[in-house]
Parts: structure tokens; sequence; C-alpha cells
């Protein structure tokens, strides 16, 4: 089946420093989703993206849909302690139809 | 404005037991997901409906059924819970076609599912 990868699993990191995660996809996706996740809460729609080098920022977040359609990148600037959670990227294929797969998530720690 | 409502929020079973897990959506949107989310596996997809009178299975189905009792509720049922379906489920849904700003899932809070 589709495979989707997204890393780092986890990261700890200082306030007011920049993040970055990543999805790789075995397959081409023609839509990449990004959401936030806080505990005991549904997963939050950050970003969408819908075309091949498609850059699109949302506050201090951006993600870029990459180029061979097979990745996707969320990039978090000056992070600030509310930015904990799990970020999950979620991607639909060509192929398919309704179908998202979702990725097994970053889970982000920001210290004071 | 309430999005996707789940019910129950929490729920303990015994083994063999069956439950259903209700889902609404009040945005008009014709496609509803059933999602599980366990540590470690992000989100996998249970079953989906693409539109009103239509179901269809995803990744994990086995010991599942879905009722799309109309285009606002999407129930997900366990016939015989076993342990290894505790998880929380989590419902979505969302609207098709090709407009951008569409296509992307809206969750509920989720359900928290514990079979013994």
């Amino acid at each position: 089946g589709q495979q989707l990868n997204q890393s780092p699993q986890s990261m700890f990191i200082q306030e007011g420093e920049d993040v970055s995660m990543n999805c790789t996809s075995s397959s081409i996706f023609n839509t990449w989703l990004w959401y936030k996740q806080d505990p005991g809460e549904g997963p939050v729609l950050l970003i969408a993206l819908y075309k091949a080098g498609e850059l699109t920022s949302n506050g201090r977040l951006t993600a870029q849909f990459g180029i061979t359609r097979k990745d996707s990148f969320l990039n978090i600037s000056a992070s600030i302690p509310s930015d904990v959670g799990i970020y999950f990227c979620a991607g639909r294929s060509t192929s398919g139809t309704y179908k998202y797969i979702f990725g097994t998530g970053t889970r982000l720690k920001v210290l004071a | 404005n309430a999005g996707v409502t789940q019910t129950p929020k929490f729920q303990v079973l015994k083994t063999g037991q069956s439950m259903t897990l209700q889902c609404a959506q009040d945005m008009n949107h014709n496609s509803m997901y059933w999602y599980r989310q366990d540590p470690g596996m992000g989100l996998r997809l249970i079953y989906y409906s693409a539109s009103e009178g239509t179901t269809d299975k995803g990744e994990v189905p086995n010991g599942y059924n879905v009722s799309r009792l109309n285009k606002r509720e999407f129930s997900l049922r366990l016939e015989s819970a076993a342990p290894s379906q505790t998880s929380v489920y989590f419902c979505a849904s969302s609207e098709i076609g090709q407009i951008s700003g569409a296509n992307v899932l809206t969750f509920g809070a989720g359900s928290r599912l514990t079979v013994l």
C-alpha cells in the first residue's frame, strides 16, 4: 500500500527557534494537508497545498508542495510554547478519490 | 457552528460487547470518514462515505461496520469488540471538487474507546 514517511518523529526545541519537518510519499499526490493536534483534541487544519511547487504561509507557518509531488515540508518560524503538539501531514493520491493518507506525526515540544 | 460532533467522548467495553460511535456534521459536506489513531501509527482510515448512500472500505476495515444514515450522519459499529480495537476514533468530513479550498478534512474531537 501507499507509504507516507514523516520526519522527525519528535523534536525538542528552544522557544524562538525555527522548526522544519517533512513528509515523503512513495507515490504522487495531488493534495497535501498539514494538521496540528493538541492533546485530547482532533486535528486542526493548518495549511492546504494543491499544486507542485506551491508555497503557502499561515502566520509563522510556511508549507511547500514538493516539485516531485512526492514530498511536502512545513516550517515554523520563531517557535512559541503554544506550538507544542503533534503535526501531521496528509496526502491524497492522484489515483485515489477521497482517501487521504496520514503521516505518523511529528511531536513538537518547545522549551521556554 | 458545531462542525463535526462525535459521541460518546469516552467508552469502556468488555471483549465481545458491541457499540456504535455516532458522528454528525453540519457543514453540508458530501464525504465522511472514520479514522482510528494509535500511538506511533498516525491516523488510519477505517471506512469512508464519498456521498450519501455509498460506503467503502479504507485501510483497516476488519471488525467494523458503518452506516451513512443521511447526509449529516455517519456511524461506526463494533459488533464484537476486541482489545485490539482500543484506540481513539475520529470522524471527519469534507467537500468534494477541484476548487482550491475544497477537499480538506474537518475532524471531530474524537472518541476514546477502551476494550478490556
